[in-house]
Order: C-alpha cells, then structure tokens, then sequence
C-alpha cells in the first residue's frame, strides 16, 4: 500500500513569491491534516478535512494561507504571499474511518529567501 | 487547547542501556497518546500509542505507561541500539485520535555504540 504522498519535497523561493504544497493521502482515508512543523519543534495543525470538508481551520493565517480538497481525495495548501517567518516542513497526514493512526507523509521543506 | 510538554529534550545512552522520555498533558479529555519517531529529514513514523482506558502497553523493546490522575505518560525505551537515535514525539489527542495530535516538542535520543 502506498503511503501519504507530498510534492515538492523542496521548495525555495523569494519572500512574497506565492507557493503551492500537494498531498495525496492514503487510499480510502477521509480525514486529511496539513501540520507546519519548524525547525526544532513538534507539528502543529493549520488545518483538518473530514472528506472534502474543511473542519478545523482555527490554527490556518487566514490572509495568506489557503486550503482545498477537491472531491475529499487530494489537497492543496498555498501560501499567497509567502513571508520569512513561513519557512518550515509542511507535512500532510491522513487517517482511516475509524482508525486511531495518522499517517505522514515526507512533507515538504519551504525555504523563503 | 491542549499543551503537551516533554522532557527532556536531549538523551544520550549507551548502547543496551534504557531510555525514558517522559510527557504531560494538559487537557482531561484527550484520551489517545501516541509516540512517533522522526530520524532526520524523514517523516514522522508511528512506533507506539496508548488509550486512555489502559495503562500500560508494550511491543517488544518498546513500552508506553499512562497515568491519567497525574496527566503523564513515558515511553520507555530498554537495549537501546544506535538505530533507536532520532529525534521522539509524544502527543495527545481527543475522540480517539479523530481530532489534530497536539505533539510535544521533541526528544533527541543519541544512542552511543
């Protein structure tokens, strides 16, 4: 079975640039999170969808950052425009109806210059 | 919201010594702790979970104890091999790990040959 798939795996550019992060989750796993996890720390949540329901998007900055999950499968996390302070690993996980476990992608590392 | 502290946040041991990395919670309502391990540039990976209707689990080297009243639970480590050095989450959760994980800040486990 594949895993939680990300792409880019790395992505540098200049601050105010936008920039775009794609997730694949695990086949037939309705909930989808986006975590940002900075250098040195833990995840923490931007944003979690039950199918293509966004329902907790307390922790997502709002005036740059933006989600969809089009037909509760694929995601897409932007950040319009990106900041310094915006650098980080922006990983992706997903979790089966029912199940406890949430699995992570490889994320993807931001750098902005 | 939930806080999740950790401690500590550097350990180093000896190969076939044990290791025990130790969290609190905040929040009385979380009821699911699971533990990831991330080695570096890696994504997070599942090694052991707990639910809060029991208080110990182990699988093989590895072992999780909970202690509800005191809001703590440790992941204990024994013969420790320098494979085991990366970098340990701990983290809660409410529903059963439906909701976002809310992660400790990490562990940097370095077990020396």
């Amino acid at each position: 079975e594949a895993g939680v798939v990300q792409s880019p795996r790395y992505k540098i550019i200049e601050k105010k640039q936008p920039v775009a992060f794609w997730c694949n989750p695990i086949s037939g796993h309705n909930t989808l999170y986006w975590y940002r996890q900075n250098l040195g720390q833990g995840p923490e949540l931007l944003i979690r969808y039950e199918n293509e329901e966004a329902v907790d998007d307390s922790q997502l900055p709002k005036d740059r950052f933006s989600a969809e999950r089009l037909k509760g499968v694929d995601s897409t996390l932007k950040i319009q425009p990106a900041e310094l302070g915006d650098s980080a690993v922006y990983l992706c996980a997903s979790r089966g109806q029912g199940a406890d476990t949430q699995y992570f992608g490889p994320g993807t590392r931001l750098t902005v210059l | 919201g939930e806080n999740v502290e950790q401690h500590p946040s550097t350990l180093s041991v000896q190969e076939g010594d044990s290791a025990v990395i130790k969290c609190t919670y905040s929040d009385s309502a979380s009821n699911y702790f699971p533990w990831y391990k991330q080695e570096l540039g890696k994504r997070p990976q599942l090694i052991i979970d707990i639910r809060s209707n029991v208080g110990e689990k182990k699988d093989q080297r590895i072992a999780v104890t909970l202690n509800k009243t005191a809001k703590h639970f440790s992941l204990h480590i024994t013969e420790t091999q320098p494979e085991d050095s990366a970098v340990y989450f701990c983290a809660a959760s409410m529903d059963t790990g439906r909701r976002a994980l809310t992660f400790g800040s990490g562990t940097r486990l370095q077990v020396q040959p």
